[in-house]
């Protein structure tokens, strides 16, 4: 059974910095590629970064280009994502998905809110 | 403003036939294919349909997707209570090298 477990959000304070993780199982981790994907509060679905299966090509939304920096751990099955100089719309929940032209399987989302 | 443009709303009663429209351009709908995700409240997405019209295992058939141009559409027939929820499109970007959502539509069933 594939799993995505998400960990890592919290409150932080405008301009500061959050890492967050994701724990797959169930797949070949490393034959993926993985993105992340928030959702603020009452709003819609946003792509925020992916990655490529052997971590060589990564993409990010403009908004946080410069700011957030998404990586991987193939031997420990994990996906991260580096968030620093938050802001008060950074505050999401945030999934971690993989994906495979799709994304087909999803985390249950961990809440990041930035707030003084 | 989302790069996919979806009504923020939609219902029906019971039965019905629903269909929820996505519209975008020749560098995301127009050049690649469309998937979709039903989110049920509190809860996280889950992929629909992908490639414009395909099923993954467990969908019932009463969802159905179809892609013209820069266009695409989810039907659902046979509506039924528990279809209540937030139904996203998505496809790549080419010029922006992402991916794109629509902003989402509320189905209500009456």
């Amino acid at each position: 059974e594939v799993q995505l477990v998400e960990s890592g959000g919290g409150l932080v304070q405008p301009g500061g910095s959050l890492r967050l993780s994701c724990a797959a199982s169930g797949f070949t981790f490393s034959r993926d590629w993985m993105s992340w994907v928030r959702q603020a509060p009452g709003k819609g679905l946003e792509w925020v970064a992916n990655i490529k299966k052997d971590g060589s090509e990564k993409y990010y939304v403009d908004s946080v280009k410069g700011r957030f920096t998404i990586s991987r751990d193939n031997a420990k099955n994990s996906l991260f994502l580096q968030m620093n100089s938050l802001r008060d719309e950074d505050t999401a929940v945030y999934y971690c998905a993989r994906e495979i032209g799709y994304f087909d399987y999803w985390g249950q989302g961990t809440l990041v809110t930035v707030s003084s | 403003q989302s790069v996919l443009t979806q009504p923020p709303s939609a219902s029906g009663t019971p039965g019905q036939r629903v269909t929820i429209s996505c519209s975008g351009s020749s560098s995301n709908i127009g050049s690649d294919t469309v998937n979709w995700y039903q989110q049920l409240p509190g809860t996280a997405p889950k992929l629909l349909i992908y490639s414009n019209n395909q099923r993954p295992s467990g969908v019932p058939d009463r969802f159905s997707g179809s892609k013209s141009g820069t266009s695409a559409s989810l039907a659902i027939s046979g509506l039924q209570s528990e279809d209540e929820a937030d139904y996203y499109c998505a496809a790549w970007d080419d010029s922006l090298n992402g991916w794109v959502f629509g902003g989402g539509t509320k189905l209500t069933v009456l």
